[in-house]
């Protein structure tokens, strides 16, 4: 089993509407996490931290459910330009350097006039 | 702004030939990383720096060799290519050992062996 699970898509979404994906983890001591945003097979960008009580950064929401060992992405409002992949980033136990950073397979999304 | 800067952007090898991906970065950051990703495929750890001096296997180290040269220069070598490491290799930095601080990548070098 990966231990970064995403759904790999693609989420069809019409200009506009709103499109939410999950990510799961299986390495319950994961302490961070992150959405990073990849166009085209180019460099990945950060594209927003995801906090215990959950955070918002414009049209993005990120939830985190370490319950279920799951984070989450929102997007209302979307864009043509939010057309990407989105990958999850999950990070171990403080003590473990950036190096053990783990990456999902990341979730398409396109987004459609 | 520089940030990271990976070359070659292109590559196309034979089988068993050898070569060295440069990468360096501009942000004084401790730490550089090598990553390959290949379709449908994460990103997958080849190896990393946590700070000059010091390199560590990452999940996906055979058929590769890396030198941490100085601080800002973090370098990947393939000694006898073979078509399995037909992929596209990103270099990425962070600040901070052991914490989160963003990590910035360079624009990928993409390789292929034939």
């Amino acid at each position: 089993r990966k231990e970064v699970e995403q759904d790999p898509g693609p989420f069809n979404v019409p200009e506009g509407a709103t499109v939410a994906f999950n990510c799961t983890y299986s390495n319950s001591a994961s302490q961070s996490f992150f959405w990073y945003r990849q166009d085209c097979r180019k460099e990945p960008k950060l594209l927003m931290s995801v906090y215990s009580s959950g955070n918002e950064d414009g049209r993005f929401t990120a939830q985190l459910n370490r319950a279920s060992q799951y984070i989450s992405l929102l997007i209302r409002d979307s864009k043509l330009s939010d057309s990407a992949t989105y990958l999850c980033v999950v990070k171990g136990a403080t003590t473990d350097s950036w190096g053990k950073l783990q990456f999902g397979a990341g979730t398409q999304v396109v987004v459609t006039p | 702004n520089a940030g990271v800067t990976q070359t070659p952007k292109f590559q196309v090898l034979k089988t068993g030939q050898s070569m060295t991906l440069q990468c360096a970065q501009d942000m004084n950051h401790n730490s550089m990383y090598w990553y390959r990703q290949d379709p449908g495929m994460g990103l997958r750890l080849i190896y990393y720096s946590a700070s000059e001096g010091t390199t560590d296997k990452g999940e996906v180290p055979n058929g590769y060799n890396v030198s941490r040269l100085n601080k800002r220069e973090f370098s990947l070598r393939l000694e006898s290519a073979a078509p399995s490491q037909t992929s596209v290799y990103f270099c990425a930095s962070s600040g901070a050992e052991g914490g989160f601080t963003e990590a910035f990548f360079g624009q990928g070098t993409r390789l292929t062996v034939v």
